[in-house]
């Protein structure tokens, strides 16, 4: 049975960089049928999502939030990552990490428990 | 992008009682709507992809209709665990939530 595991830290300073991992366990993050993706959700609101992320390492991100994001895939390690510069309390929120599933009509299957991201100095 | 606009935002509601959620996109987006349920410290979690495709356990008290810029899910038969939040997604062009309608118990 396939897992995600969100993990990196909780509290970031502002005008520092978030960072986390999602670690996809019981199957391989190469194959063709999924895709990844981060969303987040600030507490008591809706949810974000961020971007997406191919095991090729192709990406699509938010425009909201392109200039500021970075997502990268390490398939030695079935991994894949989010980056998000610069940020402000406006980016405290919980980061949920989530399998897609490939297709033009694409959903997303399976999440991470979501992490609390905390942005305060 | 393509904003999605849920409506209403929040229901209250019975135990047996029929319920429509509906969700608008501010242009055509074809049948490319995802619904997801969401209980309070839970992820979401995938109710209905591509506008009326029914995910593999759940139960079929849900159904999702619509295409273009009208979409629908509908709950034939509140049952308690159905209290939740529900958010329809667009996948038409990257991704986008819409604002969530919240289930509350009348």
């Amino acid at each position: 049975q396939v897992q995600l595991q969100e993990s990196g830290p909780g509290l970031v300073k502002p005008s520092q960089t978030l960072s986390l991992t999602c670690t996809v366990s019981g199957g391989s993050i190469t194959s063709d049928s999924y895709y990844w993706s981060w969303v987040r959700q600030p507490a008591g609101k809706g949810l974000e999502w961020i971007g997406r992320i191919y095991a090729s390492g192709d990406t699509n991100y938010n425009p909201s939030l392109k200039s500021r994001v970075t997502m990268s895939v390490d398939t030695s390690k079935d991994q894949f990552s989010l980056e998000l510069s610069t940020v402000t309390a406006a980016d405290t929120a919980v980061y949920y990490c989530a399998r897609v599933v490939t297709g033009n009509k694409w959903y997303i299957d399976l999440w991470g428990r979501g992490t609390l991201v905390t942005v305060s100095s | 992008d393509i904003p999605m606009t849920q409506s209403p935002s929040s229901l209250s509601a019975s135990v047996g009682d029929r319920v429509t959620i509906t969700c608008r996109a501010s242009q055509s987006i074809s049948d490319y709507l995802n619904w997801y349920q969401q209980k309070p410290g839970k992820a979401p979690k995938l109710l209905i992809f591509a506008a009326s495709n029914l995910q593999s356990g759940v139960p079929s008290r849900f159904s999702g209709s619509g295409s273009g810029t009208d979409f629908t899910l509908t709950i034939s038969s509140l049952q308690p665990e159905d209290f939740a939040t529900y958010y329809c997604q667009q996948s038409y062009s990257r991704a986008a939530f819409g604002g969530g309608t919240k289930v509350e118990i009348k």
